[in-house]
């Protein structure tokens, strides 16, 4: 079965302006989960989706947003962007139950100048 | 503060060395531990653990959760140069399931 895929894999905004990413969860995933990853944080939870509701939600500043849909694809939004906002922005998807683990996408690769 | 705890950082091994990387965590309400392995971009899963004591395995790599002592190993024998990447631990925590995740261990495996 098709794997999570984000879109789009690479973007370079300039500051200030404002992204949106989307992740596709597989096929009969419910939960959507958001990370950020630099060199120097490793992976930071952004926050988590589930049946469009928001679950779960990381130590990030309100810039940072994030909706779910009825298919249960996610986008983030990051608005008014600074340049530490550059990083790799990871999704994950899973059943979202005890004993299931969470699929990763490719990524998106965000550069801010 | 729920925290997940890897060590060492980073490691530098020849290949057929083997190599142990730890995972501690302090949560409230385990669930599970997951590790992953992190080449290029999308971390691509190893394991998973939710009791104690019990080995799981795959070719060279192993892994096992101690739930008293709140940690977990993954060992890797004969390591390969292909082996190199950064291995990820995340737990599984929380009446929602929160997933969250050690910096990393980032392996080097000279030839």
């Amino acid at each position: 079965k098709a794997g999570v895929t984000q879109t789009p894999r690479y973007l370079i905004k300039t500051r200030g302006q404002q992204v949106t990413l989307s992740c596709s969860p597989i096929s009969g995933h419910r939960s959507v989960s958001w990370y950020q990853q630099t060199p120097g944080q490793g992976l930071q939870f952004l926050f988590e989706y589930f049946s469009e509701t928001q679950r779960n939600k990381g130590n990030f500043p309100g810039r940072f947003s994030g909706r779910q849909f009825s298919n249960s694809r996610s986008e983030m939004n990051v608005s008014t962007l600074e340049l530490g906002d550059s990083a790799l922005y990871l999704c994950a998807s899973s059943r979202r139950q005890e004993g299931t683990e969470a699929f990763f996408g490719q990524g998106t690769r965000l550069t801010v100048v | 503060e729920d925290k997940v705890v890897q060590s060492p950082l980073s490691l530098v091994v020849h290949e057929g060395d083997t190599v142990t990387l730890n995972c501690s965590y302090e949560v409230t309400n385990f669930r599970s531990l997951l590790w992953y392995k992190q080449e290029k971009k999308a971390p691509t899963f190893l394991f998973m653990l939710t009791s104690s004591g019990i080995e799981k395995k795959s070719g060279r790599l192993s892994s096992i959760l101690d739930k008293k002592e709140l940690f977990s190993i993954l060992n890797i024998t004969a390591t390969q140069t292909g082996d190199s990447a950064i291995y990820l631990c995340a737990v599984r925590f929380g009446s929602n399931y929160k997933l969250t995740f050690g910096k990393g261990t980032l392996l080097t495996v000279n030839p």
